[in-house]
């Protein structure tokens, strides 16, 4: 198995512009999560969804930042207008719900850079 | 590689002896608990977990300590490694294993 994917590892921009950030779940994996991470503030979960429904997003900071997954395999977290605090690394993650405890998954991360 | 935390506690142990890693949690409520290690530049890897109704698990090299009384939970590595330098992170949750909450991590440094 490849793990959970995450594309780009690394996203350099300037502030203003328009940032997409992409997940592979790993293969029969029904919940995926979202998180950033920090030297301040650690790492923090932004949204996770069970059956590519949006669970819950308490963690977004921002309206702009929003999170899609339009099916089983993939998601995307965007965050239009980027500002220079939004300069972390973003983590995938993934897990296979069930009634009974269960582990995530991470991805390698994306390294986003605003400047 | 990347840096997690500029004020992270460190422990530095030398190379064969036992490492205790020590995380306090907040939730009286949480039940499932997990243990990652992070290397630089790469995801959290996930370690070994426990839950509510046991005090100790053990897995190769490492045992996971918890005290619920006190809301204390440790992860102790047998004969540490150079390999096992990282950041270790304990996470809780009370949602059948969905919404976690992390700790600030420990850096462990593996001394020569």
């Amino acid at each position: 198995d490849a793990g959970v994917i995450q594309s780009p590892r690394h996203e350099v921009t300037e502030m203003g512009q328009e940032v997409t950030l992409r997940c592979k779940p790993i293969s029969g994996h029904n919940s995926l999560f979202w998180y950033r991470q920090t030297m301040m503030r650690g790492l923090e979960l932004l949204i996770y969804f069970n059956n590519n429904v949006p669970i819950d997003d308490s963690g977004m900071p921002e309206d702009r930042f929003s999170a899609k997954m339009p099916n089983a395999s993939f998601s995307t977290l965007k965050i239009q207008p980027s500002e220079p605090r939004d300069s972390a690394v973003y983590f995938c993650a993934s897990s296979r719900r069930a009634l009974t405890y269960n582990e995530q998954f991470f991805g390698p991360g994306t390294r986003l850079t605003v400047l | 590689g990347e840096s997690v935390g500029l004020h992270l506690p460190t422990l530095s142990v030398q190379e064969g002896d036992n490492s205790i890693i020590n995380c306090a949690y907040s939730n009286s409520a949480s039940d499932y608990f997990i243990w990652y290690k992070q290397e630089s530049g790469k995801g959290p890897q996930f370690i070994i977990d426990i839950r509510s109704n046991m005090d100790k698990r053990q897995g190769q090299r490492v045992t996971v300590l918890l005290n619920k009384t006190v809301k204390h939970l440790s992860l102790q590595i047998a004969a540490t490694q150079p390999g096992d330098s990282a950041v270790y992170f304990c996470a809780e949750n009370t949602d059948y294993g969905q919404n976690f909450v992390f700790g600030p991590g420990t850096r462990l440094s593996v001394l020569p």
